[in-house]
């Protein structure tokens, strides 16, 4: 039974740059949250997407967006890079409902020079 | 709002020692509580849960954790901490009206031989 992927392992980019980052969820599992770690921080929770759509989102601004398609895999893609968007992308997947528990990739480290 | 405080940033113990590391939580009714282990560079594996019942909670690799309401806190312990325990410990609360997950800034566990 396949865990949470996620694809590119590191990704290096430069400021202004766009950049995005791919997830595959557990088998079975049809909602995808995506999570932001600085270093030395937890996890900071960007958005969640369930049916294809956003249906919460967390303090990040518009540059942040993603897509989740019907196989429930899902992109986070970032635009305009800043040198504080260096950090742990990590993917969560989960069933739908209330309460849950979130199953974590590995995650992509991106770096922004 | 939400928030969620780990107080100690490192914890140094003996293998065969004792371990508890802390969390606090602020939120007004029920939480759902979770506590897991990252290893560097990787992602998050999650130790234990606690949604209701018994206060209690046991987990993997011999974890337990307790909650306690009118403490508003939910301390990872273990009775004798083995060298592979050495990592960075995560404490993440939800509740119902939300799908968001608000992490504590984590405690590194350093283990000596």
């Amino acid at each position: 039974d396949a865990g949470v992927t996620q694809s590119p392992t590191h990704l290096i980019k430069t400021r202004g740059q766009q950049v995005t980052l791919r997830c595959s969820p557990k088998s079975g599992h049809d909602t995808v949250s995506w999570y932001q770690q600085a270093l030395g921080q937890g996890p900071q929770f960007i958005f969640q997407y369930y049916e294809e759509e956003e249906r919460q989102r967390g303090n990040f601004p518009d540059r942040f967006s993603g897509h989740q398609f019907p196989n429930y895999s899902s992109e986070l893609n970032v635009n305009a890079l800043l040198l504080g968007d260096s950090a742990l992308y990590l993917c969560a997947s989960s069933f739908p409902g209330l309460p849950n528990e979130q199953f974590f990739g590995p995650g992509t480290r991106l770096t922004v020079l | 709002a939400q928030s969620v405080t780990q107080p100690d940033i490192h914890i140094t113990v003996s293998e065969g020692a004792s371990l508890e590391l802390r969390c606090n939580y602020s939120y007004g009714a029920t939480p759902y509580l979770f506590w897991y282990v990252q290893s560097p560079g990787q992602g998050l594996q999650l130790l234990l849960k606690y949604f209701s019942g018994d206060t209690l909670v046991q987990g993997i690799k011999g974890f337990e954790a307790e909650f306690k309401r009118s403490q508003s806190s939910f301390n990872l312990r273990k009775p004798s901490v083995h060298w592979s325990d050495a990592a960075e410990y995560f404490c993440a609360v939800g509740h119902s009206g939300t799908y968001k997950y608000i992490f504590g800034t984590g405690t590194r566990l350093k283990v000596l031989a």
